[in-house]
């Protein structure tokens, strides 16, 4: 079956330190895989997906088909990176189904 | 126009009326999508349209009511709803079904049923 997981619900940093967030999938197809981000009192927003390779807000994720992984780096922490993040497995074909990882709410302490 | 909008932002109901959840976008996106999102949990799928067609119901009791009227709204009919009903309801949008195109999310209602 198809599965996201992340196994750290907090993860808490000081600012200015490295942060790295987990995340695994099972999925025998081809997967696309998205980083969604919720800031406090916000909606939930693309942060950033493996297909486009791009950097957003400092934050990489790398597929790695070998280990199943699409973990989330950035190199210096924010206090405004301070929110909850969610990985997401989308099928192959046109589906339109996501499937979240349960979350990890990332904590940057000054 | 880039948003998702969703009203009522809040929404109190009894076990036996029946009310509905509007979602709209003018993206042009022609799929729509409606999750269900307890706290501190991630967004549960329960309905996928595309192109104003029902596409998936991921077995949502029948006490939730989807209707797409236009390709510029969604809405969600609720009637004899549950206690455990009560929940954050999140309506997304994207261009087309397929893990290529992003979802926008609306910022939800929040539903309590008493």
């Amino acid at each position: 079956a198809q599965r996201v997981t992340q196994p750290e619900k907090l993860l808490s940093v000081f600012k200015g330190a490295p942060v790295e967030l987990k995340c695994n999938y099972s999925y025998s197809g081809s997967p696309e895989l998205f980083w969604y981000v919720q800031y406090s009192r916000q909606r939930l927003q693309l942060l950033l997906r493996h297909i486009s390779r791009e950097s957003i807000k400092g934050f990489t994720a790398d597929l790695n088909k070998g280990e199943t992984s699409f973990h989330l780096k950035k190199p210096f922490a924010q206090e405004e990176d301070s929110a909850m993040y969610y990985c997401a497995l989308s099928f192959s074909g046109n589906t339109g189904k996501l499937i979240f990882g349960q979350g990890t709410t990332l904590q940057v302490k000054p | 126009d880039t948003e998702v909008t969703q009203t009522p932002k809040h929404l109190v109901m009894g076990m036996t009326n029946k009310k509905s959840l509007k979602c709209e976008q003018h993206m042009g996106h022609r799929a729509m999508y409606w999750y269900k999102q307890k706290a501190k949990k991630p967004p549960e799928l329960m309905f996928v349209y595309s192109y104003e067609k029902l596409s998936i119901n991921e077995s949502v009791p029948s006490r939730f009511s989807p209707e797409c009227p236009n390709s510029s709204l969604l809405n969600l009919h609720l009637h004899a709803l549950q206690p455990e009903d009560s929940a954050l309801y999140l309506c997304a949008s994207s261009h087309n079904l397929g893990g290529a195109y992003e979802q926008y999310f609306g910022p939800g209602t929040r539903l309590t049923v008493t």
